[in-house]
């Protein structure tokens, strides 16, 4: 099973700076990786996919980048809305597919 | 604009089956996508349970196969989960989510809201 492990836990940003959200994979998952945006009692939110494409409706300060075992987030000048728990998950190597723990991203 | 709502009993006692569905509206199930099945115990990250196929068939996470099944009902347009033997390790947050099928693009792009799952006596 391919572990992913989310950095940091928690990421305090003021609002309008950039956010830089790492995920990590046990072993290479190629671009296959994707970012949800989840908040409170909500459902979660595709942002990313293919490592760097948004989804449809996702904003353009949100960008991804990486390959193999190291990816990045990156949301820049943050705004209110985007103030959530981020997950990324691999379909590389599956079943099962696995996320990563989180990164609560708060004022 | 693609929905999902599940709807499950909340309180299951250990030992018992727990029976989840997933109600989706604004797509017919039958036109394509793996339909899914991710739960998020408090506090962690989500775990991917299972996903259905609308011919039935079914790609499971290993570590739940011997007490999973997964099933479709196309004619209400909804998917089910059922899982044996529960224990306090099964409490979380259960989500039904759809899954791409081509070209190996298998991250979820819609998840429902999730219903609260505890599993006590």
């Amino acid at each position: 099973e391919v572990v992913m492990t989310q950095s940091p836990a928690t990421l305090s940003v003021p609002p309008g700076e950039s956010a830089t959200l790492s995920c990590r994979a046990s072993q290479s998952v190629s671009i296959n990786l994707a970012w949800y945006q989840q908040k409170p009692g909500q459902a979660p939110r595709l942002v990313i996919y293919g490592t760097s494409t948004r989804a449809t409706g996702i904003p353009a300060r949100f960008s991804g980048s990486g390959s193999g075992t190291e990816f990045t987030l990156t949301i820049s000048s943050l705004q209110s809305e985007d103030f959530a728990v981020y997950f990324c998950q691999q379909y590389n190597n599956w079943p099962p597919f696995t996320f990563g723990g989180g990164t609560k991203v708060e004022i | 604009q693609v929905q999902l709502q599940e709807s499950g009993p909340g309180l299951v006692k250990p030992s018992e089956t727990l029976s989840l569905t997933c109600s989706v509206s604004g797509y017919s199930i039958t036109s394509g996508y793996y339909w899914d099945w991710i739960r998020q115990p408090p506090g962690k990250g989500p775990q991917w349970i299972g996903g259905v196929y609308h011919s039935g068939g079914t790609h499971y996470n290993p570590s739940l196969r011997s007490r999973l099944t997964l099933s479709v009902d196309t004619s209400r347009n909804q998917f089910s989960l059922n899982l044996r033997s529960v224990t306090a390790a099964d409490t979380a947050v259960y989500h039904c989510a759809r899954r791409g099928h081509n070209g190996g693009q298998y991250f979820f792009d819609f998840w429902g809201q999730g219903t609260l799952i505890t599993v006590s006596s």
